[in-house]
């Protein structure tokens, strides 16, 4: 199974500030990368696939980059709602594999 | 707009099987593929497996052995069963819609299942 490793596992930030959350891969993933937002006590909902495709409705604070093995979710301009647990999944290979994911807090 | 709702017993005992099924609204299941996820604090999200609408099935080698999937259409619903299962099993069950990257792009909001006598 190809492993999804995130770094930091928390983060701590304010509003109007910008954070940077990163994931990487253990083997080659291309741009199979997809980025989930989770608030407490509700599903994951998808903000990005394809490591930088916007998912429609998203505000477009959010951005993603990356290729290969290492990728990177940047929230800018924070906004109180996006203080939850981001994760990152590859889709390159079966079985489909998540990060353990990065808690942002205030 | 596609909504997903996972129903099912919310206790299993042990070595039973959990069965779950998730009904689609807003939307045909004949023009997707469906997955099961769940979330366990041990084991954070893990992937269970998924359908396609003419009942192709792709499971987690890891619970292969265990694991079977089913789609009605003419109820607009797909099934999760997981037999013999044990404590490990305790979390909250998803089921998704997939997208053409390998995205879930649709979730249901989730049904914690527990597994105790």
């Amino acid at each position: 199974d190809i492993q999804m490793t995130q770094s930091p596992d928390s983060l701590s930030a304010s509003v109007g500030d910008r954070v940077t959350i990163t994931c990487r891969a253990s083997q080659n993933i291309w741009v199979y990368l997809n980025w989930y937002e989770q608030r407490p006590g509700k599903a994951p909902h998808l903000l990005i696939h394809s490591a930088s495709k916007l998912q429609s409705g998203v505000p477009s604070r959010f951005s993603g980059s990356g290729s290969g093995t290492t990728f990177t979710l940047t929230i800018n301009n924070l906004q109180p709602e996006d203080f939850a647990t981001y994760y990152c999944q590859q889709s390159s290979s079966l079985p489909q594999t998540f990060g353990q994911g990065t808690k942002l807090e205030i | 707009q596609v909504q997903l709702q996972e129903s099912g017993p919310g206790l299993v005992k042990p070595s039973e099987t959990l069965s779950l099924n998730c009904t689609v609204s807003g939307g045909s299941i004949s023009d997707y593929s469906w997955s099961w996820i769940r979330q366990s604090p041990g084991k954070g999200l893990e992937w269970i497996g998924n359908i396609s609408a003419s009942a192709r099935t792709v499971y987690n080698p890891s619970l292969k052995s265990r694991v079977t999937m089913a789609v009605d259409p003419s109820k607009n619903q797909f099934s999760l069963n997981l037999n013999s299962v044990t404590a490990a099993d305790t979390a909250i069950y998803y089921c998704t819609r997939d997208g053409p990257r390998g995205e879930f792009s649709h979730w249901g909001q989730g049904t914690l299942v527990t597994v105790s006598s």
